[in-house]
């Protein structure tokens, strides 16, 4: 079955430390998303990419946030200064067509900021 | 008008038992509306999907209900066997916009063999 791949599976930063968070998506996917779950609460959506920009972002999402498809196939999540409020786990999700495309998750990347 | 309220928060059924997670919505422009499952340490998954132009689908031993005119969807899990137990996600999206997700608080759902 084909899945959404995201290294690393945890990584701990310093405050103010540079995150980048990789995703590859399946194959034949061409809308990617990325998702964030901090811990025991709601999954909340971040940004959605399509054709090398961003098509949609949520408050979340701010200057200190931004995603990039630099080889075509990985799909990543920079934090440029990472605040302690950003700890939680980050998924990668994608789909095949917009519409009613199903949308699959990877198993996240947990980030612990310290 | 953003959120989905999602209950009960948990849920603990015996095995062969129903379990029903409730979930209600404001934004009239939301049109699709799934419920996705996740195990510990895994991403969600989806489980199944509605869109409002009907009133039930049902997938094996899965069934959404959906309510339009009070704004409501459930999940009911026939025959609910200790494998389901996990964390049940309601969520919705806007036409043309359904990658962007809002989802439910979750419900942690335990099945007592």
């Amino acid at each position: 079955e084909p899945e959404v791949t995201q290294t690393p599976s945890h990584q701990v930063t310093q405050m103010g430390q540079e995150v980048i968070l990789r995703c590859v998506p399946i194959s034949n996917h061409l809308y990617f998303y990325w998702y964030r779950q901090i811990l025991g609460q709601k999954v909340e959506f971040l940004v959605s990419f399509y054709n090398n920009e961003i098509s949609e972002k949520s408050e979340i999402f701010d200057d200190q946030f931004s995603v990039e498809r630099p080889d075509g196939s990985n799909f990543t999540l920079k934090i440029r200064s990472t605040k302690l409020e950003d700890s939680a786990m980050y998924f990668c999700a994608t789909k095949d067509r917009v519409g009613t495309g199903e949308l699959f998750f990877g198993e996240g990347s947990r980030l612990t900021v310290l | 008008q953003q959120q989905v309220k999602q209950s009960p928060q948990s849920l603990i059924v015996q095995k062969g038992g129903i379990s029903i997670i409730n979930c209600a919505y404001e934004n009239t422009a939301f049109d699709y509306f799934p419920w996705y499952q996740q195990f510990p340490g895994k991403g969600p998954a989806l489980l199944i999907a509605i869109r409002p132009d009907v009133s039930e689908k049902k997938e094996g031993r899965f069934t959404i209900s959906f309510n339009k005119s009070a704004k409501q969807f459930s999940l009911h899990i026939m025959d609910s066997q200790p494998g389901d137990s996990a964390t049940y996600f309601c969520a919705a999206s806007r036409a043309g916009s359904q990658g962007n997700l809002i989802f439910g608080k979750g419900t942690k759902l335990s099945v007592k063999p």
